[in-house]
């Protein structure tokens, strides 16, 4: 079956640094992969996504590019700000016939420090 | 107005008590879907719905039910709750064709 797996957290920054959180996948067929973001007592939103190889997705300066060599989806900040606290899940679904369900990475709770 | 709304958005409720919690949705998307989210564990998935007609089991469906009242209404029903059942629960939805799916606030159920 699918799966998710991403890095441990929780993770803490300064403002400003640099940030990485590792994504790797397990799927059959050809997934599309997603970062969805949970800020403090709110809702996941999407935050970016990639539909197939090589493809990049980008959204207030977060970057993943989708590695099929690799099996990641990887994301990325140069200068993370202290608004940038929240919890991150990396996604997939497979879309296979009409199952749009999404499989999750249980999450990595970054901190951003002033 | 939220495009995805969940009420009640914090419930404590005795062992046995049964429960409902719902979900609109003025997004006009055909797809609905029920997850819960524990500490560590990420967003596992209850039930979802296609459309009115078709409502599918997810991983975890045991100790759950629901109702697809309309296309813009999901309801999750806990027959008889238990303290395990303490945890986030989001509804979200889809447009046909797209994976991206929408999520509401959430409701915190705490089952003493």
């Amino acid at each position: 079956g699918n799966s998710v797996t991403q890095m441990e957290g929780p993770v803490t920054l300064s403002e400003e640094a640099f940030l990485t959180i590792n994504c790797t996948y397990t799927a059959t067929g050809y997934p599309s992969l997603f970062w969805y973001v949970q800020y403090p007592g709110e809702g996941l939103q999407l935050l970016l996504k990639a539909t197939k190889a090589d493809d990049k997705g980008s959204n207030k300066g977060f970057e993943a590019t989708y590695r099929k060599e690799t099996t990641s989806f990887h994301l990325e900040k140069g200068s993370v700000q202290v608004s940038d606290s929240a919890v991150y899940f990396c996604a997939l679904s497979d879309g296979g016939g009409s199952n749009y369900k999404l499989t999750f990475g249980k999450g990595t709770l970054l901190t951003v420090n002033p | 107005d939220a495009d995805v709304t969940q009420t009640p958005r914090n419930r404590i409720t005795k062992t046995g008590k049964r429960i409902m919690l719902e979900c609109s949705q003025t997004k006009g998307h055909d797809r609905m879907y029920w997850y819960r989210q524990d500490p560590g564990l990420g967003l596992r998935l209850i039930y979802y719905s296609f459309d009115v007609k078709d409502i599918n089991k997810g991983e975890i469906s045991d100790g759950y039910s629901v109702s697809r009242q309309a296309q813009a209404k999901f309801s999750l029903s806990l027959e008889s709750a238990i303290p395990n059942q303490t945890a986030l629960y989001f509804c979200a939805t889809s447009g046909q064709g797209a994976y991206e799916q929408y999520f509401g606030p959430g409701t915190r159920l705490t089952v003493t």
